[in-house]
């Protein structure tokens, strides 16, 4: 089975301009979610989705970063507009339903903001 | 609130054996994960417990003590690929995991 998929793998942009991460779950599982990972604060959950609902996006660090879910097979993750704090590992996970199913995550994208 | 430690940083010879702690405190519980991560790639699972008591896979095991809020992981007949971070994790009432900072583990020759 193809696991978690994210693009791009890495990712420059200068600030100011609008950065698009993506993610396609793995086929037939229910959850999603994305986290962001840096040295100082380790993994960090920003939302999640259960049936392509959003559930929680109390981790989303302010209105610039919005995350959607059209379907069962894809997720985007936004900023708009980009900030040098926002350089860090983004990854995406997805998992079955159930409380002893564990989340599988993507191979991240490194974004770098100039 | 939710809380979970682990040490930051432990070395090991290879060969040894190395227990990674993990204590936690949360509302609720349905289970604790651990996963790899070596540097510049993802998480990788490990092991999941739910029940008191220790689950063996391999040259890794886990334990767990829900009266206590602990686990660890326990890693044997170390080898120069353990080198990596191994993240706590616990799923309390909600579907989410909440991951503690991680233990980064150096084995050396």
């Amino acid at each position: 089975d193809a696991g978690v998929i994210q693009s791009p793998r890495h990712e420059v942009t200068e600030m100011g301009q609008e950065v698009t991460l993506r993610c396609k779950p793995i086929s037939g599982h229910d959850y999603l979610f994305w986290y962001r990972q840096t040295m100082m604060r380790g993994l960090e959950l920003l939302i999640y989705f259960n049936n392509n609902v959003p559930i929680d996006d109390s981790g989303m660090p302010e209105d610039r970063f919005s995350a959607k879910m059209p379907n069962a097979s894809f997720s985007t993750l936004k900023i708009q507009p980009s900030e040098p704090r926002d350089s860090a590992v983004y990854f995406c996970a997805s998992n079955r339903a159930g409380s002893n199913q564990p989340q599988h995550f993507g191979d991240g994208t490194r974004l770098s903001i100039l | 609130g939710q809380n979970i430690d682990q040490p930051t940083e432990m070395t090991a010879t290879e060969g040894a054996i190395v227990q990674i702690n993990c204590t936690y405190q949360t509302s609720g519980f349905n289970g604790l994960f651990w996963y790899q991560q070596h540097a510049g790639e993802a998480p990788t699972f490990l092991s999941y417990n739910v029940l008191d008591g220790l689950e063996e896979k391999g040259r890794f095991s886990s334990f767990l003590s829900r009266s206590k809020g602990y686990s660890y992981l326990l890693l044997k007949e170390l080898q120069m690929k353990d080198s990596a971070s191994y993240l706590c994790a616990v799923r309390a009432y909600t579907d989410k995991l909440i991951f503690g900072t991680g233990t980064r583990l150096q084995v050396f020759p």
